[in-house]
Protein backbone atom coordinates (compact mmCIF):
# COMPACT_ATOMS: atom_id res chain seq x y z
CA UNK A 1 0.00 0.00 0.00
CA UNK A 2 0.89 3.79 -0.72
CA UNK A 3 1.74 5.57 2.32
CA UNK A 4 2.98 8.62 3.48
CA UNK A 5 4.27 9.46 7.12
CA UNK A 6 4.84 12.67 8.98
CA UNK A 7 6.23 11.70 11.54
CA UNK A 8 6.53 15.35 13.50
CA UNK A 9 3.28 16.01 14.33
CA UNK A 10 3.71 19.83 15.72
CA UNK A 11 6.93 21.95 15.26
CA UNK A 12 7.63 25.68 15.82
CA UNK A 13 10.70 28.10 15.07
CA UNK A 14 11.40 31.31 15.66
CA UNK A 15 10.57 34.14 13.24
CA UNK A 16 13.19 34.80 10.48
CA UNK A 17 14.78 31.36 10.84
CA UNK A 18 14.60 28.06 9.12
CA UNK A 19 12.61 24.69 9.79
CA UNK A 20 12.31 21.58 8.04
CA UNK A 21 9.30 19.29 7.83
CA UNK A 22 9.56 15.12 7.65
CA UNK A 23 7.90 13.33 5.00
CA UNK A 24 8.53 10.03 3.82
CA UNK A 25 6.33 7.58 1.65
CA UNK A 26 6.33 3.81 0.76
CA UNK A 27 6.02 3.05 -2.80
CA UNK A 28 7.26 1.04 -5.72
CA UNK A 29 6.33 3.17 -8.70
CA UNK A 30 9.11 4.89 -10.48
CA UNK A 31 7.01 7.53 -11.52
CA UNK A 32 4.82 9.34 -9.17
CA UNK A 33 4.50 13.35 -7.87
CA UNK A 34 4.77 14.89 -4.52
CA UNK A 35 3.43 17.63 -2.81
CA UNK A 36 3.59 19.66 -0.18
CA UNK A 37 0.17 21.45 1.10
CA UNK A 38 -0.37 24.11 3.78
CA UNK A 39 -3.53 24.36 5.50
CA UNK A 40 -3.72 27.78 7.47
CA UNK A 41 -6.24 28.26 11.05
CA UNK A 42 -9.72 28.43 9.02
CA UNK A 43 -8.92 29.06 5.72
CA UNK A 44 -8.19 27.09 2.65
CA UNK A 45 -5.66 24.53 1.90
CA UNK A 46 -3.23 25.90 -0.91
CA UNK A 47 -0.57 23.76 -2.92
CA UNK A 48 2.71 25.28 -1.73
CA UNK A 49 5.31 23.24 -3.97
CA UNK A 50 5.34 19.88 -6.19
CA UNK A 51 8.10 17.64 -7.06
CA UNK A 52 8.44 15.09 -10.34
CA UNK A 53 9.82 11.94 -9.82
CA UNK A 54 12.00 11.94 -12.43
CA UNK A 55 13.29 15.75 -11.61
CA UNK A 56 16.50 15.18 -9.98
CA UNK A 57 16.60 18.56 -9.00
CA UNK A 58 14.63 19.76 -5.77
CA UNK A 59 11.92 22.33 -6.36
CA UNK A 60 12.03 25.70 -5.03
CA UNK A 61 9.16 27.93 -4.38
CA UNK A 62 10.53 31.51 -2.90
CA UNK A 63 11.10 30.84 0.24
CA UNK A 64 10.04 26.97 0.26
CA UNK A 65 12.19 23.81 -1.06
CA UNK A 66 12.29 20.88 -0.95
CA UNK A 67 14.89 18.11 -0.14
CA UNK A 68 13.65 14.98 -2.24
CA UNK A 69 15.72 11.78 -1.75
CA UNK A 70 14.39 9.27 -4.36
CA UNK A 71 16.09 6.22 -3.37
CA UNK A 72 15.41 6.98 0.86
CA UNK A 73 11.56 7.80 -0.09
CA UNK A 74 12.05 10.61 1.62
CA UNK A 75 10.28 14.78 1.00
CA UNK A 76 10.60 17.24 3.41
CA UNK A 77 10.29 20.95 3.44
CA UNK A 78 12.75 23.52 4.78
CA UNK A 79 10.93 26.76 5.27
CA UNK A 80 13.54 29.62 5.04
CA UNK A 81 13.19 33.31 7.13
CA UNK A 82 9.87 31.83 8.47
CA UNK A 83 7.03 34.67 8.81
CA UNK A 84 3.97 34.38 11.14
CA UNK A 85 1.89 33.42 8.18
CA UNK A 86 3.53 30.37 7.84
CA UNK A 87 1.76 29.42 10.99
CA UNK A 88 -0.60 26.62 9.00
CA UNK A 89 -0.91 22.62 9.26
CA UNK A 90 1.22 21.13 6.09
CA UNK A 91 0.38 17.98 4.62
CA UNK A 92 2.54 15.87 2.28
CA UNK A 93 1.05 14.15 -0.62
CA UNK A 94 1.98 11.58 -3.09
CA UNK A 95 0.26 11.19 -5.97
CA UNK A 96 0.63 8.17 -8.42
CA UNK A 97 -1.39 6.07 -11.66
CA UNK A 98 -1.82 8.02 -14.95
CA UNK A 99 -4.90 10.05 -16.18
CA UNK A 100 -7.72 9.86 -14.65
CA UNK A 101 -7.20 7.00 -12.71
CA UNK A 102 -4.39 8.66 -10.35
CA UNK A 103 -4.94 7.95 -6.50
CA UNK A 104 -3.64 10.74 -3.79
CA UNK A 105 -2.63 9.95 -0.38
CA UNK A 106 -1.56 12.41 2.48
CA UNK A 107 -0.13 12.44 5.50
CA UNK A 108 -1.63 13.35 8.68
CA UNK A 109 -0.18 16.67 8.48
CA UNK A 110 2.39 18.76 11.19
CA UNK A 111 1.00 21.80 12.76
CA UNK A 112 3.84 24.60 12.50
CA UNK A 113 3.90 26.99 15.19
CA UNK A 114 5.97 30.59 13.63
CA UNK A 115 6.76 32.26 17.33
CA UNK A 116 7.17 35.99 17.35
CA UNK B 1 -11.73 34.85 -10.48
CA UNK B 2 -14.09 32.91 -7.83
CA UNK B 3 -12.58 30.19 -5.48
CA UNK B 4 -14.42 27.32 -4.96
CA UNK B 5 -17.25 27.78 -2.35
CA UNK B 6 -18.64 25.37 -0.19
CA UNK B 7 -21.99 25.29 1.16
CA UNK B 8 -22.93 24.80 4.21
CA UNK B 9 -20.06 26.07 5.83
CA UNK B 10 -20.91 24.28 9.28
CA UNK B 11 -23.77 21.48 9.70
CA UNK B 12 -24.75 19.32 13.20
CA UNK B 13 -26.78 16.29 12.32
CA UNK B 14 -27.96 13.17 14.37
CA UNK B 15 -26.63 9.71 14.16
CA UNK B 16 -28.96 7.61 11.57
CA UNK B 17 -29.77 11.25 9.43
CA UNK B 18 -28.70 11.99 5.54
CA UNK B 19 -27.05 15.20 5.26
CA UNK B 20 -25.96 16.78 1.49
CA UNK B 21 -22.73 18.95 0.81
CA UNK B 22 -22.83 21.28 -1.89
CA UNK B 23 -19.29 22.22 -3.83
CA UNK B 24 -18.86 24.89 -6.77
CA UNK B 25 -15.79 24.79 -8.18
CA UNK B 26 -13.49 27.62 -9.68
CA UNK B 27 -14.76 28.90 -12.82
CA UNK B 28 -14.20 26.65 -15.94
CA UNK B 29 -12.78 23.93 -13.77
CA UNK B 30 -14.71 20.49 -14.81
CA UNK B 31 -12.94 18.43 -11.80
CA UNK B 32 -14.46 18.03 -8.10
CA UNK B 33 -12.97 16.07 -5.84
CA UNK B 34 -13.93 15.35 -2.04
CA UNK B 35 -11.93 14.82 1.33
CA UNK B 36 -12.65 13.55 4.48
CA UNK B 37 -10.16 15.33 6.64
CA UNK B 38 -10.65 13.79 10.24
CA UNK B 39 -7.69 14.42 13.18
CA UNK B 40 -7.27 10.42 13.39
CA UNK B 41 -7.39 9.71 9.59
CA UNK B 42 -5.77 12.69 8.30
CA UNK B 43 -7.20 13.78 4.76
CA UNK B 44 -8.85 10.95 2.94
CA UNK B 45 -9.82 11.00 -0.60
CA UNK B 46 -13.52 9.93 -1.33
CA UNK B 47 -13.98 10.09 -5.33
CA UNK B 48 -13.89 12.63 -7.75
CA UNK B 49 -16.26 13.83 -10.41
CA UNK B 50 -15.35 14.96 -14.36
CA UNK B 51 -18.13 15.69 -16.75
CA UNK B 52 -21.26 14.73 -14.49
CA UNK B 53 -19.32 11.18 -14.07
CA UNK B 54 -17.64 9.50 -11.14
CA UNK B 55 -13.64 8.46 -12.66
CA UNK B 56 -11.97 8.31 -9.34
CA UNK B 57 -13.21 6.52 -5.89
CA UNK B 58 -11.60 6.08 -2.72
CA UNK B 59 -12.09 3.63 -0.06
CA UNK B 60 -15.21 4.37 1.72
CA UNK B 61 -18.54 2.62 2.17
CA UNK B 62 -21.66 3.26 0.04
CA UNK B 63 -23.17 5.46 2.27
CA UNK B 64 -20.74 7.98 0.97
CA UNK B 65 -22.34 8.96 -2.49
CA UNK B 66 -21.76 12.43 -5.12
CA UNK B 67 -22.90 13.66 -8.23
CA UNK B 68 -22.11 16.49 -10.30
CA UNK B 69 -24.22 18.76 -12.56
CA UNK B 70 -24.14 20.51 -16.24
CA UNK B 71 -22.64 22.94 -14.50
CA UNK B 72 -19.99 21.35 -12.68
CA UNK B 73 -21.55 22.33 -9.05
CA UNK B 74 -21.10 18.97 -6.98
CA UNK B 75 -23.01 17.25 -4.06
CA UNK B 76 -21.71 14.78 -1.41
CA UNK B 77 -24.50 12.72 0.16
CA UNK B 78 -23.79 10.39 3.18
CA UNK B 79 -26.63 8.33 4.55
CA UNK B 80 -27.26 6.79 7.51
CA UNK B 81 -24.68 9.21 9.45
CA UNK B 82 -22.45 7.70 12.01
CA UNK B 83 -20.54 9.13 15.16
CA UNK B 84 -17.14 8.55 12.87
CA UNK B 85 -18.41 10.64 9.99
CA UNK B 86 -18.02 14.05 12.22
CA UNK B 87 -14.82 15.82 10.22
CA UNK B 88 -13.78 18.33 7.84
CA UNK B 89 -15.58 18.08 4.00
CA UNK B 90 -13.31 19.18 1.37
CA UNK B 91 -13.69 20.10 -2.16
CA UNK B 92 -11.15 20.47 -4.70
CA UNK B 93 -11.53 21.40 -8.61
CA UNK B 94 -9.06 21.39 -10.99
CA UNK B 95 -8.52 22.77 -14.56
CA UNK B 96 -8.95 19.42 -17.09
CA UNK B 97 -5.77 17.61 -17.84
CA UNK B 98 -4.09 19.17 -14.98
CA UNK B 99 -3.89 16.53 -12.32
CA UNK B 100 -1.16 18.51 -10.44
CA UNK B 101 -2.56 20.98 -8.78
CA UNK B 102 -5.94 20.96 -7.26
CA UNK B 103 -7.89 24.37 -5.52
CA UNK B 104 -9.45 23.61 -2.33
CA UNK B 105 -12.47 25.35 -0.85
CA UNK B 106 -12.66 26.31 2.78
CA UNK B 107 -14.64 22.76 3.69
CA UNK B 108 -17.81 22.03 5.60
CA UNK B 109 -17.64 20.99 9.08
CA UNK B 110 -20.12 18.37 9.55
CA UNK B 111 -20.78 17.43 13.37
CA UNK B 112 -23.34 13.89 13.96
CA UNK B 113 -24.82 13.56 17.05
Amino acid sequence: AQTVTQSQPEMSVQEAETVTLSCTYDTSESDYYLFWYKQPPSRQMILVIRQEAYKQQNATENRFSVNFQKAAKSFSLKISDSQLGDAAMYFCAYKWGGGSNYKLTFGKGTLLTVNP
Amino acid sequence: KAGVTQTPRYLIKTRGQQVTLSCSPISGHRSVSWYQQTPGQGLQFLFEYFSETQRNKGNFPGRFSGRQFSNSRSEMNVSTLELGDSALYLCASRRTGNYNEQFFGPGTRLTVL
